[in-house]
């Protein structure tokens, strides 16, 4: 039992450019989450998704998407990478009312 | 939406001193609160939790506190350790008849316990 996996740990991305941020899960968690974390601020939820299939936009949904094709697999685009998505993403499931994260990534856009 | 607000952004306290950080709330349909502990370079992890049902609920050295009628809760943190230091996030789910789980976070109080 993983948990929750999130890959890569760390990226470097030109401004313009784009990338996938990976996160999995094993647990068969219905709920997931997408946050970013900003240096010496809170988390903020860019997407989430209720199940398979199910996705809505959270607080700060400019500048991404995501799809839920499986229960396992709830992966997150950047598409045209700018500087201001520079920042540590962290995906969570939640198992009754907790959200448990998963270990983030760490992305810079320069 | 739900809104949350979080006091102090830091806090120094001698090793053995209480540590308490506050948050208000926005909407009063916010039924879960959680608590998160982060260490350095690390992800979140939840510490404590409290219910809309419960006015306080204690686990060894940290308890928190739910006003629902002033829409704040408290962290208290006693006997404080070196090991305490981290960066410590409330959180407060969104009511509603739509059970999303989100979690509106506030923004985060460094404690730092100097031994």
């Amino acid at each position: 039992n993983a948990g929750v996996t999130q890959t890569p740990k760390f990226r470097i991305l030109k401004i313009g450019q784009s990338m996938t941020l990976q996160c999995a899960q094993d647990m068969n968690h219905n709920y997931m989450y997408w946050y970013r974390q900003d240096p010496g601020m809170g988390l903020k939820l860019i997407y989430y998704s209720v199940g398979a299939g199910i996705t809505d936009k959270g607080e700060v949904p400019n500048g991404y998407n995501v799809s839920r094709s499986t229960t396992e697999d709830f992966p997150l685009r950047l598409e045209l990478a700018a500087p201001s998505q520079t920042s540590v993403y962290f995906c969570a499931t939640l198992s009754t009312d907790t959200q448990y994260f998963g270990p983030g990534t760490r992305l810079t856009v320069l | 939406g739900e809104n949350v607000e979080q006091h102090p952004s830091t806090l120094s306290v001698q090793e053995g001193d209480s540590a308490v950080i506050k948050c208000t709330y926005s909407d009063s349909a916010s039924n879960y609160f959680p608590w998160y502990k982060q260490e350095l370079g690390k992800r979140p992890q939840l510490i404590i939790d409290i219910r809309s049902n419960v006015g306080e609920k204690k686990d060894q050295r940290i308890a928190v506190t739910l006003n629902k009628t002033a829409k704040h809760f408290s962290l208290h943190i006693t006997e404080t350790q070196p090991e305490d230091s981290a960066v410590y996030f409330c959180a407060a789910r969104e009511g509603g008849s739509s059970n999303t789980g989100k979690l509106i976070f506030g923004q985060g109080t460094t404690l730092q316990v100097k031994p």
